[in-house]
């Protein structure tokens, strides 16, 4: 059974403060890793899909960085807002057509 | 222009019925997914198909059942309904290999 860990699990910041977030996931037979956004009555959206050692992604206020080596990846948002608001998820994939594993999410509440 | 929709939102039925959930999208993907958010929140990946073929069949009970009559749509079959079927599933799809998932807004099955 594939773990994948998420740290930590839920975070209550103010507006206007920067926040990172864990995913830990075992490196071996990696292929990809999934990040994605999921807001309360709403379903998730990708962030950002990831396959290289040392990739980094941007998209806004949020940047995400990888580490295939060691098996993990953080996300970054600077300055939060609280329509960052949500539940973040990380999914590594691990052959090309498989099944992605999604950990439990970092839930993130930004308060104004 | 919804890119995946499925149908209905809420589904409560009794205990022994048997009920279906439609998934559609036109996204132009070929492969489409079933996932089951269990109590925990975790997503858990039920079925995949990659046009039309069953790629991932994840050890669910065999009451549950998933159709694909083309790669436009999936179709999730449930025989004999349990309490235990009570959960939150989510019809995705994408392109095969690393492309991020589209996700439908759920079905919130309860079972009484």
């Amino acid at each position: 059974i594939l773990n994948v860990e998420q740290s930590p699990q839920s975070l209550h910041v103010q507006e206007g403060d920067s926040t990172n977030f864990t995913c830990s996931f075992p490196s071996s037979n990696f292929y990809a890793l999934h990040w994605y956004r999921w807001e309360t009555a709403k379903s998730p959206e990708a962030l950002f899909v990831m396959t290289l050692n040392g990739d980094e992604k941007k998209k806004g206020r949020i940047s995400a960085t990888l580490n295939t080596k060691e098996g993990y990846s953080y996300l970054y948002i600077k300055g939060s807002q609280p329509e960052d608001s949500a539940t973040y998820l990380c999914a590594p994939l691990y052959n090309q057509g498989g099944k992605l594993i999604f950990g439990q999410g970092t839930e993130l509440s930004v308060k104004p | 222009d919804t890119a995946v929709s499925q149908t209905p939102k809420y589904l409560v039925t009794q205990m022994g019925n048997d009920k279906s959930i439609k998934c559609e999208q036109n996204l132009g993907h070929d492969t489409m997914y079933w996932y089951k958010q269990d109590s925990k929140k975790f997503l858990k990946i039920m079925f995949s198909y990659n046009n039309k073929e069953l790629i991932i069949n994840e050890t669910v009970p065999n009451r549950f059942s998933p159709k694909s009559p083309d790669k436009a749509h999936l179709n999730l079959h449930i025989n004999s309904l349990e309490l235990g079927d009570s959960a939150v599933y989510f019809c995705a799809s994408s392109h095969r290999g690393s492309s991020p998932l589209h996700f439908g807004n759920g079905t919130r099955l309860t079972v009484t």
